[in-house]
């Protein structure tokens, strides 16, 4: 079975430092991990994917996530955060072939100035 | 760039009433899918759809609930009779060919819809 877990439901960061939004991953085999942000009234957009090619992903935004098979981890990251960043993060596993993905619970991030 | 639309944004409703959520997917993809957001809660997979008929359904969608593709452009998630516990928002997803393994879109990603939220009174 395949499950992620999203170990901050919010976390609040200062206009101009990183960001670091954490994510494991249980997974019977190699799997594929995503990040999807929503912004308030908006859709799920694809920040950055992994599918067992470089372990270092870079996504959009600025954006990138390490894959870590040893510690089971998908973290997010990014060096500065912007005003912009303000929204929800999920960490997302693909659970089949067939595409159905399951969500971890979400990180909201909150930028302060 | 193209995107996946749906619509009502906003759909309040009876409880015991029926009602079609809608969802143009983009238009070369091929893969289809449901999900759904109750409040305060994960994002749930509800179905997956491919070549006109559903590949995978999840505990949740039960015979209240169908999909169709009727027109080759518009996915549509239909509740025959809605319960106060189906408010949610729930968002349709597609996806491109991928290199099919399995029979499924492996290695591909999921766009998704800004969402319907449902409202049942």
């Amino acid at each position: 079975a395949q499950s992620v877990t999203q170990l901050d439901s919010h976390v609040s960061v200062s206009e101009g430092t990183p960001v670091l939004l954490r994510c494991n991953y249980s997974s019977s085999y190699s799997p594929s991990l995503f990040w999807y942000v929503q912004h308030p009234n908006k859709g799920l957009q694809l920040l950055l994917k992994y599918t067992s090619a470089a372990t270092l992903v870079k996504g959009i935004n600025g954006f990138e996530a390490e894959f870590k098979k040893s510690e089971t981890s998908f973290h997010l990251t990014k060096p500065s955060a912007h005003m912009s960043d303000a929204a929800e993060y999920f960490c997302v596993v693909r659970r089949d072939s067939w595409g159905k993905l399951q969500f971890g619970a979400g990180t909201q991030v909150v930028v302060t100035p | 760039e193209p995107e996946v639309t749906q619509t009502p944004s906003h759909q309040v409703t009876q409880m015991g009433q029926e009602v079609i959520l809608r969802c143009v997917p983009i238009s070369n993809h091929l893969y289809f899918y449901w999900y759904r957001q109750i409040l305060g809660q994960k994002v749930e997979f509800l179905v997956s759809f491919y070549n006109n008929e559903i590949s995978e359904k999840s505990e949740i969608f039960d015979d209240q609930f169908s999909v169709e593709r009727p027109d080759g452009s518009n996915f549509t998630l239909k509740i025959r009779s809605t319960k106060l516990e189906d408010s949610a928002m729930y968002f349709c997803a597609s996806s491109p060919p991928g290199t099919e393994l399995a029979g499924g879109p492996s290695g591909v990603t999921q766009y998704f819809g800004p969402g319907t939220r449902l409202t049942v009174l």
